[in-house]
């Protein structure tokens, strides 16, 4: 079994829609809980970063972590075109964020 | 600034044989990591470097093995390729690598090695 398990879609929805993308991991080390976005012949860049337990918002990303149930979660609203990508979660036990461990990526269009 | 760079960004090779692959970490930064992209398992970490320094290193059989020069500058080289080791090749600089989100990873576009 994965360390951390990310349904690799493809997903798609039309735009303006809320999307919500999951990913669930065994480890309960694991205290650093990162968001990438990857689009196509490009490398991965960060969005979201939170610590521990709770929510964290920037713009229309949401970022939630749920560390009783090992489930993180990230909520895109009024999603747009230009957010069609592949999303990966990424999770580390240590402040360093060297040596991450990631979901596998999940497809995300969204429909004009 | 520039970022990350590498080179070269598409490579075939036969079985058997070996590659190297550079990374140009953006100036300034010291740490170089390397992962891994496949469909099948997702990005896997190979190994970090910081000041010529191997500081960690993922799960990967001995054919993997890098090096970092005094200018940051990073290669990683496979020996004996396996039809398995076909893959996108992603390196990633940040300052020094000691954490949160004011070390945040930039990562390259990335190698795709296609091994026949």
């Amino acid at each position: 079994q994965k360390e951390v398990e990310q349904d690799p879609g493809p997903l798609s929805v039309p735009e303006g829609a809320i999307v919500s993308l999951n990913c669930t991991y065994s480890n309960s080390a694991f205290q650093y809980f990162m968001w990438y976005r990857q689009y196509s012949r490009k490398g991965p860049e960060l969005l979201m970063y939170t610590y521990s337990s709770g929510n964290k918002e920037d713009g229309r990303f949401t970022a939630q972590v749920d560390k009783s149930s090992k489930y993180i979660s990230l909520f895109i609203r009024d999603s747009q075109p230009s957010d069609s990508a592949t999303y990966l979660c990424a999770m580390n036990p240590n402040f360093g964020n060297e040596k991450l461990t990631f979901g596998t990526g999940t497809r995300l269009t969204i429909i004009p | 600034k520039a970022g990350v760079t590498q080179t070269p960004r598409y490579l075939i090779k036969t079985r058997g044989q070996q590659v190297t692959l550079s990374c140009s970490p953006i100036s300034g930064h010291r740490s170089v990591s390397w992962y891994q992209q496949t469909p099948g398992q997702g990005l896997q970490f190979l190994f970090e470097y910081f000041s010529e320094t191997q500081r960690n290193k993922g799960n990967f059989p001995g054919r993997f093995s890098g090096r970092q020069f005094s200018n940051s500058r990073s290669e990683m080289n496979v020996s004996t390729l396996e039809l398995g080791d076909s893959a996108l090749y992603l390196c990633a600089s940040s300052p020094t690598g000691s954490g949160g989100h004011q070390e945040t990873q930039y990562f390259g576009p990335g190698t795709r090695l296609l091994v026949l």
